[in-house]
């Protein structure tokens, strides 16, 4: 059991490119989200997934894509790539159905620490 | 726009002192609050999840308690020692709110030895 794993750990991007940030878990969750996080400001929800094909926007959504084809995989797809998109992205999983709201805690991946030059 | 504030932004204490410190969220629409451990180069963990007014929650030298009428969480460490430093993180589950969490921006506790 990984739990939730995060791909690449360490990225560097120009300006105007794109890329992917791969989210996996392995602990059959219906719920994923991708926070950034950036100094003096906490942990910002970018998107969230309740459950396979259902997506929706959080606080910072702009610049960001996702979608969510499968149970396990939550990618986080940047268009274009800007140096303000610089951050440590966080993805996490929780267990949660469609209509619940459910008080199960979070569980974070390791990160990925993305710069944009 | 929903704001989960914490206080201190940071804290320093010796070793065998116990501190606390506060989150504040909205007490409208109250669903949880989630604490959260996080420490440096690693992923945040979770230490409770709380949702009753008057819930009080221990794990060990930690605990927290939470009133939900006036929009206030404690988290109590007692005995600080330097493997609880960590930043302390608060994150609000509103009712209408599927699945999201907001977060405050952290308590970071640095303990000296």
């Amino acid at each position: 059991n990984a739990g939730v794993t995060q791909t690449p750990k360490f990225q560097v991007l120009k300006t105007g490119q794109s890329m992917t940030l791969q989210c996996a878990q392995d602990m059959n969750h219906e719920y994923m989200s991708w926070y950034r996080q950036d100094p003096g400001m906490g942990l910002r929800l970018i998107h969230y997934s309740v459950g396979a094909g259902i997506t929706d926007q959080g606080e910072v959504p702009n610049g960001y894509n996702v979608s969510r084809s499968t149970t396990e995989d939550f990618p986080l797809r940047l268009l274009s790539a800007a140096p303000s998109q610089t951050s440590v992205y966080f993805c996490a999983s929780s267990s949660v159905g469609l209509s619940l709201f459910s008080t199960d805690t979070q569980y974070f991946g390791p990160g990925t620490r993305l710069t944009v030059l | 726009i929903l704001n989960v504030e914490q206080s201190p932004q940071s804290l320093h204490v010796q070793e065998g002192d116990s501190t606390n410190f506060t989150c504040s969220f909205p007490s409208s629409n109250f669903y949880a609050l989630h604490w959260y451990r996080w420490e440096t180069a690693k992923s945040p963990e979770a230490l409770f999840v709380m949702t009753l007014n008057g819930d009080e929650k221990k794990k060990g030298r930690i605990s927290a308690t939470l009133n939900t009428k006036e929009g206030y969480s404690y988290l109590y460490i007692k005995g600080s020692q330097p493997e609880d430093s960590a930043t302390y993180l608060c994150a609000f589950h509103g009712s209408g709110n599927t699945g999201k969490l907001i977060f405050g921006q952290g308590t970071t506790l640095q303990v000296k030895p």
